[in-house]
Order: C-alpha cells, then sequence, then structure tokens
C-alpha cells in the first residue's frame, strides 16, 4: 500500500534563506513521486515529478527534489525563498493500480510561511 | 495548455438538496478525479473516472455520486447535502496513455451547504 508523511505541517523562513520541505512515503513498488503547490484560492499547480529517470529532479520557480530510495523520503528545496512562494505545497505518490491506471496518494500538506 | 475548468467558485445550498458540481476539461484525457479538500486533511479522493462512463469509488463516496457521460465531462453529485459536505471541491484531469502522468486541476469550487 502507498501513503506519504509530510513531516511539517508549516514551515516558516525569512525572504532570501533556504527552503526545506520534507516528505517520506511508503509504496511496494518503484514509485512515481510528485510536488504540487497551491497558492490561496486556487488548483494545485505542478512543481516537479520524479518517474525513476534521476534522482535529482529539477522544477519550475527553482525548485528541486532528490529522491533517496534508501531513506524513502523526496525532499523539496530551494536555495533562496521568495515571497511569492508562500502557498501550500502537497507531496504525492502514485503507484496504485486501479482499472488500470494510477491512483495518486497525497500527503496532508505544508503551508510555507515566508517572512519580509 | 491543458484547462480544467469547474462550473462555479462558489456556491451556497441547503440542507437536503440535490447539488450537481460540473467539470470540464479540454485535452481529451481520459482519466478525471474528484476531490474534497479540508483543512489539515490535504486531499481526499471521492471518486475517480478512468474513461467515459467508467467510474471507481475513491476513499470518502459517501453520499456522493458521480456521472462521465462525455469524455471532457465530469460531473460529482451529492445526492441529499448535508453540513458535513461543506469542503473545497478539486477536479482534476490525467492523460493515462503514456505512463504516470502529473494531474492538471481546476481552481476548485467552495461549497457551503446551511
Amino acid at each position: 500500500a502507498q501513503s506519504v508523511t509530510q513531516l511539517d505541517s508549516h514551515v516558516s523562513v525569512s525572504e532570501g534563506t533556504p527552503v526545506l520541505l520534507r516528505c517520506n512515503y511508503s509504496s511496494s513498488y518503484s514509485p512515481s513521486l510528485f510536488w504540487y503547490v497551491q497558492h490561496p484560492n486556487k488548483g494545485l499547480q505542478l512543481l516537479l515529478k520524479y518517474t525513476s529517470a534521476a534522482t535529482l529532479v529539477k522544477g519550475i520557480n527553482g525548485f528541486e527534489a532528490e529522491f533517496k530510495k534508501s531513506e524513502t523520503s523526496f525532499h523539496l528545496t530551494k536555495p533562496s525563498a521568495h515571497m511569492s512562494d508562500a502557498a501550500e505545497y502537497f507531496c504525492v505518490v502514485s503507484d496504485r493500480l486501479t482499472g488500470g491506471s494510477y491512483i495518486p496518494t497525497f500527503g496532508r500538506g505544508t503551508s510555507l510561511i515566508v517572512h519580509p | 495548455d491543458v484547462k480544467v475548468t469547474q462550473s462555479s467558485r462558489y456556491l451556497v445550498k441547503r440542507t437536503g438538496e440535490k447539488v450537481f458540481l460540473e467539470c470540464v476539461q479540454d485535452m481529451d484525457h481520459e482519466n478525471m478525479f474528484w476531490y474534497r479538500q479540508d483543512p489539515g486533511l490535504g486531499l481526499r479522493l471521492i471518486y475517480f473516472s478512468y474513461d467515459v462512463k467508467m467510474k471507481e469509488k475513491g476513499d470518502i463516496p459517501e453520499g456522493y455520486s458521480v456521472s462521465r457521460e462525455k469524455k471532457e465531462r465530469f460531473s460529482l453529485i451529492l445526492e441529499s447535502a448535508s453540513t458535513n459536505q461543506t469542503s473545497m471541491y478539486l477536479c482534476a484531469s490525467r492523460d493515462s496513455k503514456t505512463g504516470n502522468q502529473p494531474q492538471h486541476f481546476g481552481d476548485g469550487t467552495r461549497l457551503s451547504i446551511l
């Protein structure tokens, strides 16, 4: 069975400092992993995805994530936070097949707060 | 660019009413999803459709049904609305032709049941 744990419900950083949002997963197979961002009153937007190619994945807006199989982790990082990064972030694992299609499982989300 | 459109951004209904939430995608995607989003609980899958007229229950289907008569449209139905169905509802679509692709989301419908 697949599951996702986002280790922090809230992360607070100052503008210009690094961002680390932590995600651990469990999966019976080789999973696909995703990070999405959700700004207030909007839908989710894909930041990046891992699908068994390079373990370091680069996404939009300067974000990247590293897949570590031994640690079952897929943490999201950014070297320098910007005020516009303040949003809710979701880690997603997808390896459960139903009707021939993959069903994603979402973490509970991490709210990123950026202080000026 | 893929566009997923949800018919209403905000909706207020009364207990016991039958409520329809509509979702349309313009990219010929096979898969479509309905989620509800509540603070601290993330996104929970209500129903999933892997193709026209095909549907599967998600993790929290009780009190909901769905309809997918055409590929581009996926409707969520609250048969008899109750106050505990007040929530943000998100629709998503996905291409299933080429492996495990990301989902594309609408902007959500914030539903209040009074």
